[in-house]
């Protein structure tokens, strides 16, 4: 069965210091690889994503994400955060079982940047 | 376009009380999922839907009944609140995976939190 694990259910970390959160899964199949963000009081919406090629995928606004198949991870990284960037992070795996679209979610990591 | 909306936002129950949330995406997405989320449990599958008429069993869904019967709506039932329902209910909506599309991103509602008495 596939699973995520994501290693810190916290991380603070002062403003425009550099942040690593990190993201392991289990899976014996080729996966599709996400993080998504929560903002307080708000749905996820999706900040990056791995489905093949290069394995450093970047977001827009400065996140980027390594996909390494031999440690099967997919950490979550960015050299300078802002406040703004204060909220949960859920790495998630596709579901290989069946054309169903489900996503494995890991437990969420909170960034709290501090001034 | 609205995307993924959710009714209501807060809601608080009394032990034993019925209520129904309901889910609406206005993407033609064909797969339909209600999540909840609790502290340090990160987001726990508990209904989901590939297609108009049709549900299915997720990870947590004992005491929630869910149904489908338009594509665009995806309602989530609870018969008769515990406190342990209490929690942040996501909807989320996604398209039907395809040769030219075969990675699933979901698109999630706001949430509606529930609090159960």
């Amino acid at each position: 069965a596939q699973s995520v694990t994501q290693l810190d259910s916290q991380v603070p970390v002062f403003e425009e210091a550099p942040v690593e959160l990190r993201c392991n899964y289990s899976s014996s199949v080729s996966v599709y690889l996400f993080w998504y963000v929560q903002y307080p009081n708000q749905g996820l919406q999706l900040l990056l994503k791995y489905l093949s090629g290069s394995t450093l995928v970047e977001s827009i606004n400065g996140f980027e994400a390594e996909f390494n198949k031999s440690q099967t991870s997919f950490h979550l990284r960015k050299p300078s955060v802002h406040i703004s960037d204060t909220a949960e992070y859920f790495c998630a795996v596709s579901d290989s079982s069946g054309n169903t679209g489900k996503l494995i979610f890991g437990q969420g990591t909170t960034l709290q940047v501090k001034p | 376009n609205a995307g993924v909306t959710q009714t209501p936002k807060f809601r608080v129950l009394k032990t034993g009380q019925s209520m129904t949330l309901l889910c609406a995406q206005d993407m033609n997405h064909e797969y339909m999922y209600w999540y909840r989320q609790d502290p340090g449990m990160g987001l726990r599958l508990i209904h989901y839907s590939v297609g108009e008429g049709t549900t299915a069993k997720g990870e947590v869904p004992d005491g929630y009944n869910v149904s489908r019967l338009k594509k665009q709506n995806f309602l989530l039932g609870l018969e008769s609140a515990a406190p342990s329902q209490t929690s942040v209910y996501f909807c989320a909506s996604s398209y039907l995976l395809r040769d030219t599309l075969p990675y699933n991103e979901q698109f999630f509602g706001p949430g509606t939190r529930l609090t159960v008495l």
